[in-house]
């Protein structure tokens, strides 16, 4: 059953804290995105990464930071630099062929205390 | 920054009748994707638009690209209580990116 998987589905923590949130995907897609989703606004992308051990920020990359040591995985730990973390996450991944559809991980809803 | 436009926000509908909702861009643009959003749920793909004019069908749903290719639509016929959610337009930048609308947030009075 292939797909993304990202865990917990809900997060809880204390201001000033890093946090890391998981992004697994078993569809052997190239290509990993993660987006910020708040209240009311669209998906805002924090960073994208196209290939192994690269990435490339996105529109909103300040306090955020990002690994791509294997294909299937893409960590975002939210540091403590992030001035309003607390929002919903959404990794996606995709191939780099194709139409460019992206297909979007159940989300980690985030709370900072 | 977000370089598509989407209106409106918001749409309340009554069950059974039909809206649109508009995806606006000042640039012209390869292509676009429609995504949906179930409440708590993650954006899922519905379609993309590649060519001028292009008009597509998925059932009650009905999607336009502009002629220009700056501007495309949702339009949905006989509105159900399943069309529920949030629908997002999406534009294609280099680099593989997409540059999501705001989105329209659809909600059904039965």
């Amino acid at each position: 059953d292939g797909g993304i998987t990202q865990s917990p589905k809900y997060l809880f923590r204390k201001e000033g804290q890093n946090v890391t949130l998981s992004c697994e995907q078993n569809l052997n897609h190239d290509a990993m995105y993660w987006y910020r989703q708040d209240p009311g606004q669209g998906l805002r992308l924090i960073y994208y990464s196209q290939i192994v051990n690269d990435f490339q920020k996105g529109d909103i990359a300040e306090g955020y930071s990002v690994s791509r040591e294997k294909k299937e995985s893409f960590p975002l730990t939210v540091t403590s630099a992030q001035k309003n973390p607390t929002a919903f996450y959404l990794c996606a991944s995709r191939i780099l062929a194709g139409s460019g559809e992206q297909f979007f991980g159940p989300g980690t809803r985030l709370t900072v205390l | 920054g977000q370089q598509v436009m989407q209106i409106p926000q918001y749409q309340h509908v009554q069950e059974g009748e039909d809206f649109t909702t508009y995806c606006n861009s000042s640039t012209t643009l390869s292509n676009i994707q429609w995504y949906k959003q179930r409440p708590g749920g993650h954006p899922v793909f519905l379609i993309q638009l590649v060519k001028s004019g292009e008009v597509k069908k998925q059932k009650r749903l009905t999607f336009q690209f502009g002629e220009a290719k700056k501007n495309s639509s949702l339009h949905i016929t006989a509105t159900q209580t399943t069309d529920v959610g949030t629908y997002f337009c999406a534009a294609n930048l280099n680099d593989y990116k997409l540059s999501f609308g705001a989105g329209t947030t659809v909600t059904v009075r039965a």
